[in-house]
């Protein structure tokens, strides 16, 4: 029971080159998020997709794009990394039945941005 | 601004030495607040949702409690085991989306034998 696959792990980038984060679940869930987790700041939103073939800015989604490619898969992409975008990136899917609400997390990819 | 506020930032206890874990926030119609528990180089994983003041839940030696203001993760005789960092979340103001979460900054525990 995979549920929510992250790639790469790690990653080092120089600034302006860009790459892209993958993310997929097995868990048929169709609200997707991307979250960056920084020291002192806790996590912070980037983007979602409510379900497939629709996505939405969160709280910091400047630098980035995202993509639903299908109700599986939701990859994040910085165009042209920055130093800002020094990170640890989560993936997550939500499960909701009733009141019965959560959010299913990746175990992150952790990016340098030299 | 929608907040989300977690006491104190650092937690040591001597196993069985209980505690509580604070978490307070300003959105006011609160669609749920969430307890998550992260371990290093791991994502977090779900504890507790908690949707209206009053509310109480369990699981093993924790407990999550929830006023109209704030919320309260109470360790009763902790082991080393439960050592990691505890996260309090909350939707926005207005917002039915409850993956779409405003995080406090998380309180790191370590639990001595």
């Amino acid at each position: 029971n995979a549920g929510v696959t992250q790639t790469p792990k790690f990653q080092v980038l120089k600034t302006g080159q860009s790459m892209t984060l993958q993310c997929a679940q097995d868990m048929n869930h169709n609200s997707m998020y991307w979250y960056r987790q920084d020291p002192g700041m806790g996590l912070r939103l980037i983007y979602y997709s409510a379900s497939e073939g629709t996505t939405d800015k969160g709280e910091v989604p400047n630098g980035y794009n995202v993509s639903r490619l299908n109700k599986r898969e939701f990859s994040l992409r910085l165009e042209s990394a920055a130093p800002s975008q020094t990170s640890v990136y989560f993936c997550a899917s939500r499960r909701r039945t009733g009141t019965n609400e959560k959010l299913f997390f990746g175990s992150g990819t952790q990016l340098s941005v030299l | 601004e929608d907040q989300v506020t977690q006491s104190p930032e650092a937690l040591r206890l001597q196993e069985g030495e209980s505690s509580s874990l604070n978490c307070s926030y300003t959105v006011s119609g609160l669609r749920g607040l969430f307890w998550y528990r992260q371990d290093p180089g791991k994502g977090p994983e779900f504890l507790f949702t908690l949707y209206s003041a009053g509310e109480e839940k369990e699981k093993e030696r924790l407990k999550a409690t929830l006023t109209k203001k704030e919320s309260f993760l109470h360790i009763t005789a902790p082991k080393p085991e439960d050592s990691a960092t505890y996260l309090c979340a909350v939707p926005p103001d207005g917002s039915g989306n409850t993956g779409k979460l405003i995080f406090g900054q998380g309180t790191t525990l370590q639990v001595k034998p």
